[in-house]
């Protein structure tokens, strides 16, 4: 298997754009999770699904970010529009979900900066 | 808010020497894992230990778990160079949830 796959893995971007994140999680796995992560803050998880349905958002800072699974081998996160503080580095994981808090499966990540 | 905090956040070690890093969490847990990150890499899993564990060895890791005192340990024998990274414990809580809470990590040195 190739892992979780996510593109790109750099976005520059300017303020007030648009900015879409990809990912494919591993083939099988029930659960798919997005992070961020800075300095200052460390790992977030901002969302997370199962079975293609988000379960839990309260991670989302602000409704300039959304996020879709439209199936079981494909999930967006969406930035509209974008802002400095956004820079991040944006990273999927994936977990089969066998069993509770089960392992996660992380992919390389996007490094989104916002100028 | 987080849920593990790893001590210390930095630690810069000779090869072949042990490296220990601490995490301290609040609440009930399901189980307990530990990762690794490379440089500019995604984050990969070393050890899963589950809350009625209380050691766990994986090659050269040990892991243990005191959850009257909700604080777990990694240990690394004998580190090689490449051993350099950054260490992250994450807690699951009970319940159910797959949710994992991530600490801020420990950055590992090991020098030649």
């Amino acid at each position: 298997d190739a892992g979780v796959i996510q593109s790109p893995r750099h976005e520059v971007t300017e303020m007030g754009q648009e900015v879409t994140l990809r990912c494919k999680p591993i083939s099988g796995h029930d659960y798919l999770f997005w992070y961020r992560q800075t300095m200052m803050r460390g790992l977030e998880l901002l969302i997370y699904f199962n079975n293609n349905v988000p379960i839990d958002d309260s991670g989302m800072p602000e409704d300039r970010f959304s996020a879709k699974m439209p199936n079981a081998s494909f999930s967006t996160l969406k930035i509209q529009p974008s802002e400095p503080r956004d820079s991040a580095v944006y990273f999927c994981a994936s977990s089969p979900g066998t069993s509770s808090a089960d392992t996660q499966y992380f992919g390389p990540g996007t490094r989104l900066t916002v100028l | 808010s987080q849920q593990g905090e790893e001590d210390p956040q930095a630690l810069s070690i000779q090869e072949g020497e042990n490296a220990t890093m601490n995490c301290s969490y609040k609440t009930s847990i399901n189980n307990l894992q530990w990762y690794r990150q490379n440089s500019g890499r995604g984050l990969v899993h070393l050890i899963l230990i589950r809350s009625n564990e209380r050691e766990k060895h994986s090659g050269r890791l040990r892991v243990t778990l005191d959850t009257s005192k909700k604080s777990s340990s990694l240990l690394i024998t004998a580190s090689r160079a490449a051993d350099t990274a950054s260490y992250f414990c994450a807690t699951g809580a009970r319940g159910g949830s797959e949710k994992l809470v991530f600490g801020k990590g420990t950055k590992l040195t090991v020098n030649p």
